[in-house]
């Protein structure tokens, strides 16, 4: 079974500052997809970004941009020019592509709070 | 606009009652889903439906049902036999039925239920 870590419970950006998150997944297989996620204290959840495993290039979504290192397996969100509405709980989510179910694991979230 | 209604947003539930869940799409998904999130955690998959009449268990399963008798509902009923129910319940649909693609899981505004 496939498992998604986040090892940051907790991070802080100052406004208009870079901060990266970071995600860590295990799996045996090598075509899949991975998501992030964005929870406001609205508590919806939001898609901010994906990434095929197939493609080398990583993802961007104009201030998000990922980090993808398939080797490392490794997934990590970059948001640049932070904003005070970029406060929220961040999910790394796994798909695999091997069937059609397309069930999500996730990880435990990252909250991140961005200082005025 | 299409979307994902979940109602209601708050419910209550009393020792040894069952109480249901309502989870409606207009978005023509075919798949669709329900989580369970505790506090400062991620979600966790407890059922999954990817055509009508055909639903399956996730990983947490015990203690709830499901049925999906139209595409467009999935509702989700908490039973007595859920000893720890309190908790954030969010639903999500896809769109594909097919491996190979990346398209992401669209959600609800969840209903946090609570035991009285």
């Amino acid at each position: 079974a496939q498992t998604v870590t986040q090892s940051q419970p907790e991070m802080s950006v100052q406004e208009a500052e870079t901060v990266t998150l970071s995600c860590t997944y295990d799996t045996s297989e090598s075509d899949y997809y991975l998501f992030w996620y964005k929870q406001p204290p609205s508590r919806q959840m939001i898609l901010v970004i994906r990434q095929e495993a197939y493609k080398q290039q990583n993802a961007t979504e104009n201030r998000f941009s990922v980090n993808f290192q398939k080797a490392a397996k490794s997934f990590s969100l970059k948001i640049s020019d932070s904003q005070l509405g970029d406060a929220a709980m961040y999910f790394c989510a796994y798909r695999t592509a091997y069937n059609a179910g397309n069930m999500l694991t996730f990880g435990g979230g990252t909250r991140l709070m961005v200082k005025p | 606009d299409g979307g994902i209604t979940q109602s209601p947003k708050y419910l209550f539930r009393k020792e040894g009652q069952n109480v249901t869940l309502s989870c409606e799409q207009n978005l023509n998904h075919d798949a669709m889903y329900w989580y369970r999130q505790d506090p400062g955690q991620g979600l966790r998959l407890i059922y999954y439906s990817q055509i009508v009449n055909d639903f399956q268990k996730g990983d947490i399963a015990e203690g709830y049902s499901v049925s999906r008798e139209k595409k467009e509902s999935f509702p989700l009923t908490v039973t007595s036999a859920q000893k720890n129910p309190t908790a954030f319940y969010l639903c999500a649909s896809s769109l594909n039925r097919v491996a190979h693609s990346n398209q992401p899981q669209h959600f609800g505004d969840g209903t946090r239920l609570s035991i009285l």
